[in-house]
């Protein structure tokens, strides 16, 4: 699976949008970019995934460049329950297994 | 179930001791994958199972670690003659087709292991 680099912490404002970057220079054209959060110590969250097409769901939005080498994970109107680390990874849509990198902390401020 | 279970949530053992860990994965879903976390952001890939059969055990430690997921019966993750270094949470998930190529994972609560 193509490597993944993410900026290590990041601000946003509550009430304001959250644009995560991802870069993923290397990724193939059969991977997906997938997102995934883990509030505090809890298990990981699934947000959105895709391949190459902008997609949105109750959560989130993922952009991804037209030539794929990277994405921005968009949280429309950020809440302090946000506040959380943002995993972007790229995988082979299969049942292969998750390889998570080290992140960014998002931290949602009044 | 609707949700990843994991039990117990947390669990301490002495050096040397065994410990196991159980998930029962989201009903109808029939991949699930064990993955370890020692220090806060550090995931580890540990093994995943199709039904019953081992489908990737590429992250198992092979002398001390074993799973199994037996039919009718929660999955198991067991840790012979622990070491410190064993200390982590212990998350398990699981996951089906669901059409369109998508294989989200959805993970439990994890299992926070202490050895002492």
């Amino acid at each position: 699976d193509a490597k993944t680099t993410q900026p290590p912490s990041m601000d946003c404002a509550e009430g304001r949008a959250a644009n995560l970057p991802c870069n993923h220079s290397t990724i193939s054209g059969n991977e997906y970019v997938y997102w995934y959060r883990q509030i505090h110590s809890q298990g990981p969250q699934y947000i959105i995934h895709g391949l190459k097409n902008n997609e949105t769901n109750e959560m989130a939005s993922l952009i991804i460049t037209e030539d794929r080498k990277s994405s921005t994970l968009i949280l429309p109107h950020a809440t302090l329950r946000d506040t959380a680390v943002y995993y972007c990874i790229v995988r082979v849509d299969t049942a292969s297994k998750l390889t998570f990198g080290t992140g960014t902390r998002l931290q949602v401020t009044l | 179930g609707e949700e990843v279970a994991q039990t117990p949530k947390h669990l301490v053992r002495g050096e040397g001791q065994k410990a196991k860990l159980y998930c029962a994965p989201i009903k109808g879903h029939s991949y699930v994958f064990w993955y370890q976390q020692v220090l806060k952001n550090e995931f580890k890939f540990l093994i995943s199972f199709q039904n019953e059969n081992v489908f990737d055990e590429t992250g198992m430690p092979k002398e001390r670690f074993s799973a199994k997921c037996l039919p009718n019966s929660p999955c198991s993750l067991e840790i012979q003659a622990t070491k410190l270094e064993d200390s982590a949470v212990y998350f398990c998930a699981s996951s089906q087709f669901r059409g369109q190529g998508a294989y989200e994972q959805y993970f439990g609560p994890g299992t926070r292991l202490t050895v002492t």
